[in-house]
């Protein structure tokens, strides 16, 4: 069976500060990876997604996330993060027969000091 | 472009009583998936399916019903609700080639059960 951790809960980083999310995932097979963002009262929308080749992935609003096989890790980065970063952030893992079925880690929330 | 549409945003029922919850997708994806969100727990995914006719059970389906009639929609139906059914409701799309699996969310049904 497929499932994600989120080690942290909440986090909080000042505005300017780089920001590193972390994602752990059991999976059999090679995974299909996603970072999704959901803003307060929102629906949740993709940052970015890994399914083969360059394990460095880039995604929307200077976003990026790092694929370590070895250490079952996905981890979202953010060299400078923005007031309006503060967010909750969902990992997720789907199979790549059916990567639609994701299987989605607790959640952080990332708070951004002024 | 619509994407995917809930339909209620807000509901508040009676133990006991009956409703559906509508969802229906522009983007001619084959797959499409309920998920409950509950504080700290993530979501999770209740009913899916990957097209017209058929459904399968996700994690915790107990107490709802899905059908799919066409590829549009997917409702959700709760036969007789329970005060542990209180969630935010969000139904979600995808295609299924290859490579894919990118779900779209809906905005979100607040339900709340007395």
């Amino acid at each position: 069976a497929q499932s994600v951790t989120q080690p942290d809960i909440h986090i909080t980083v000042s505005e300017g500060a780089s920001l590193e999310l972390r994602c752990n995932y059991s999976y059999g097979a090679t995974p299909y990876l996603f970072w999704y963002v959901q803003s307060p009262g929102q629906g949740l929308q993709l940052l970015l997604k890994y399914f083969s080749g360059d394990t460095l992935v880039q995604g929307i609003k200077g976003f990026e996330a790092e694929f370590k096989r070895s250490q079952s890790s996905f981890n979202l980065r953010k060299p400078s993060v923005h007031w309006s970063d503060a967010a909750e952030y969902f990992c997720a893992v789907g199979a790549s027969t059916n990567a639609g079925k994701s299987t989605f880690g607790d959640g952080t929330t990332l708070t951004v000091k002024p | 472009n619509a994407g995917v549409t809930q339909t209620p945003k807000f509901q508040v029922l009676k133990t006991g009583q009956s409703m559906t919850l509508q969802c229906a997708q522009d983007m001619n994806h084959e797959y499409m998936s309920w998920y409950r969100q509950d504080p700290g727990m993530g979501l999770r995914l209740i009913h899916y399916s990957v097209g017209a006719g058929i459904t399968d059970q996700g994690e915790v389906p107990n107490g709802y019903n899905v059908s799919r009639s066409t590829t549009e929609d997917f409702p959700l139906r709760l036969l007789s609700a329970a005060p542990s059914q209180t969630s935010v409701y969000f139904c979600a799309s995808s295609s299924t080639g290859r490579k894919t699996g990118e779900l779209f969310f809906g905005e979100g049904s607040r339900l709340t059960v007395l």
